[in-house]
């Protein structure tokens, strides 16, 4: 079946502007997870959903940072007043069940680009 | 927060030689360990995981040891071929606990097999 789809697969931006990356999961995943990957670097957690629990936020880096789901499908994921340092691979990943007791499938990711 | 430390950043060897991968983490809380192969430009995969109640596991070339005293767990690839070249990523988790699954990652290993 579809695996986890992510869109655009690349961005370019100029410093200042806004963005939104967009996630689909594995239909019926309850959870998922969006990763932003710098160049050379580790996979770092950004933001966590599990149904329709609160969101996990703890690993957003800003408040220029957010991002939804609309109950167990689409997740967006923007990015306000971009700066140079956002420019990185943005990663979703969806699971089957949340806390992690099923395998993370991750999508091809976003690659930003803030000029 | 967990910390996972990876080693070498750099691997080269030559095809059908063996491959070890080594990490470190430092939250004794983290029960789960999955390996991530991401070849360029692609997502990254799970390749293997292990559960803390495990010291090994083989998957026909790849196994994974876990020693949880010195918290400290490798990749191991034998009889290395060259589409085994990616980078791999360890992680860590805690299933079931209040980081809800969100996976550590380490930085990173640039795996290069030579025909």
């Amino acid at each position: 079946g579809a695996g986890v789809s992510q869109s655009p697969s690349n961005k370019v931006t100029e410093k200042g502007k806004d963005v939104e990356l967009r996630c689909d999961p594995i239909s019926g995943h309850t959870a998922l997870y969006w990763y932003r990957q710098r160049l050379g670097q580790g996979l770092e957690f950004l933001i966590y959903f599990q149904g329709n629990s609160a969101p996990d936020k703890s690993g957003l880096p800003s408040d220029r940072f957010s991002a939804e789901r609309t109950g167990e499908s689409v997740s967006t994921l923007t990015i306000q007043r971009t700066q140079q340092e956002d420019s990185a691979v943005y990663l979703c990943a969806s699971s089957l069940a949340g806390g992690g007791r099923s395998e993370q499938f991750f999508g091809p990711g976003t690659r930003l680009t803030v000029l | 927060g967990e910390n996972v430390e990876q080693h070498p950043s750099t691997l080269s060897v030559q095809e059908g030689d063996s491959a070890v991968i080594k990490c470190t983490y430092s939250d004794s809380a983290s029960n789960y360990f999955p390996w991530y192969k991401q070849e360029l430009g692609k997502r990254p995969q799970l390749i293997i995981d292990i559960r803390s109640n495990v010291g090994e596991k083989k998957d026909q070339r790849i196994a994974v040891t876990l020693n949880k005293t010195a918290k400290h767990f490798s990749l191991h690839i034998t009889e290395t071929q060259p589409e085994d070249s990616a980078v791999y990523f360890c992680a860590a988790s805690i299933i079931g606990g209040s980081t809800l699954g969100r996976l550590y990652f380490g930085r990173g290993t640039q795996l290069t097999v030579w025909p």
